[in-house]
């Protein structure tokens, strides 16, 4: 089995500031890694995964995240937030038997403030 | 660009009164999902559905819940007898056998009155 923990509930930031939103996951099986955000009354969309090779990875509106085995975590970051940033921000972990199966953390609400 | 739809947004509907989610997948793909998410709280993996049967559901999954693809298009999620505690936002998702991730629907949100 798998667990998320998202380490902040709420995130305030000004806009242009960098944000990191944590992200930590036990498992005994190898896993997949996403993150996921849901704007307002918007479905859950993919911002980026880690399924293997470089353990930083890039994803859309200049997100990224890096992979740490040893501390088991999946850490998200933006170096400059923008206001449309503002949502909320799901980690998420499959088996490494599939891509579907998800446990995801209880979410991060990112606000950026002007 | 493709994507997951979900029906109704939002359904309000009695205690003890039967109802009936419904998703249409992205056209060409074949893993099916059911999630959850209680108010305030974690979104909860449901039921997988592959080759018109379920490869895997969750204990939340218990025998008040079922799936079904009906035709070529829709995938649904019935609960036969509303509670209270079945007021959340359910979420379809959908995965090609090409895809590394899931696509998710923008949510149908349930109360249960």
């Amino acid at each position: 089995a798998q667990s998320v923990t998202q380490l902040d509930s709420q995130v305030p930031v000004f806009e242009e500031a960098p944000v990191e939103l944590r992200c930590n996951y036990s498992s005994s099986v190898s896993v997949y890694l996403f993150w996921y955000v849901q704007y307002p009354n918007q479905g859950l969309q993919l911002l980026l995964k880690y399924l293997s090779g470089s353990t930083l990875v890039k994803g859309i509106n200049g997100f990224e995240a890096e992979f740490n085995k040893s501390q088991t975590s999946f850490h998200l970051r933006k170096p400059s937030v923008h206001i449309s940033d503002t949502a909320e921000y799901f980690c998420a972990v499959s088996p490494g038997t599939s891509y579907g199966k998800l446990t995801f953390g209880q979410g991060t609400i990112l606000t950026v403030h002007p | 660009e493709p994507e997951v739809t979900q029906t109704p947004s939002h359904q309000v509907t009695q205690m003890g009164q039967e109802v009936i989610l419904r998703c249409v997948p992205i056209s060409n793909h074949l893993y099916f999902y059911w999630y959850r998410q209680i108010l305030g709280q974690k979104v909860e993996f449901l039921v997988s559905f592959y080759n018109n049967e379920i490869s895997e559901k969750s204990e939340i999954f218990d025998d008040q819940f079922s799936v079904e693809r009906p035709d070529g298009s829709n995938f649904t999620l019935k609960i036969r007898s509303t509670k209270l505690e079945d007021s959340a936002m359910y979420f379809c998702a959908s995965l090609g056998t090409a895809n590394t991730e899931a696509f998710f629907g923008q949510g149908t949100r349930l109360t249960v009155v």
